[in-house]
């Protein structure tokens, strides 16, 4: 089945130490996203990449980056976490840019659940 | 600004029973989309339903359906004969053509269904 993997599902990191999370998807959608959803919050876009066209959010912090090496995956850097970087990072596809229409839904990864020591 | 209202933090319902769970929304766009999402306790983002702001007619999916009234800015779900696997989080979300494809988020619900 085409999907979105996001890798790995748990990632506990000390403060400060660089942490990467990788996300693959098999749909060879144009679109990939990355939010961050804090407990008992709605997600959060940081940023997103049409085809090669990387798009950051206004209030995205620059600890985070992102890289799109290929169609297939999209990987996040978070520089120096801090505590308050503890979350869950979803990741998700769309074949298209137009978010108004059904048919450019987007699909959601598992999610990466980052601890934060 | 868009902005999406999902104003019951928690709902609780017992297996078989319909229950509705609440958004609002705001958008200056007349263009605009409206999304359902289910989020189980693994995290994952499941897609429910879809409505287009032109849409004439209430979208249905299965025991799923969208009740959308566009005067008055909301976008319903209605769940009908809930089951015990439907207990999880749900996201109310907008897209407009500012928005572009970027999903807005209303907070959620927790939906608790009991035996």
């Amino acid at each position: 089945d085409a999907m979105v993997i996001q890798n790995p599902r748990y990632q506990v990191t000390q403060f400060g130490k660089p942490v990467t999370l990788s996300c693959s998807q098999t749909l060879n959608h144009n679109v990939m996203y990355w939010y961050q959803q804090k407990s008992s919050q709605a997600p959060k876009l940081l940023f997103h990449y049409y085809d090669k066209d990387f798009n950051n959010e206004a209030d995205t912090p620059d600890n985070f980056q992102s890289r799109r090496p290929n169609t297939s995956f999209c990987f996040l850097d978070i520089r120096s976490p801090g505590l308050g970087d503890a979350a869950m990072y979803l990741c998700a596809t769309s074949r298209d840019l137009t978010g108004v229409s059904g048919a450019n839904v987007l699909t959601f990864g598992a999610g990466s659940r980052l601890t934060v020591l | 600004a868009q902005k999406i209202t999902q104003t019951q933090p928690g709902m609780f319902v017992q297996e078989k029973e319909a229950v509705t769970l609440d958004c609002t929304y705001d958008t200056s766009d007349p263009s605009y989309g409206l999304f359902w999402y289910k989020q189980p306790s693994s995290g994952e983002m499941i897609f429910l339903i879809y409505q287009g702001s032109y849409d004439q007619q209430n979208a249905t999916e299965g025991r799923y359906s969208l009740n959308f009234q566009k005067a008055r800015k909301s976008a319903n779900l209605v769940i009908s004969a809930s089951q015990l696997g439907d207990s999880a989080m749900y996201f109310c979300a907008m897209s407009d053509n500012q928005a572009g494809t970027a999903l807005i988020f209303g907070k959620g619900t927790t939906l608790s269904v009991s035996s």
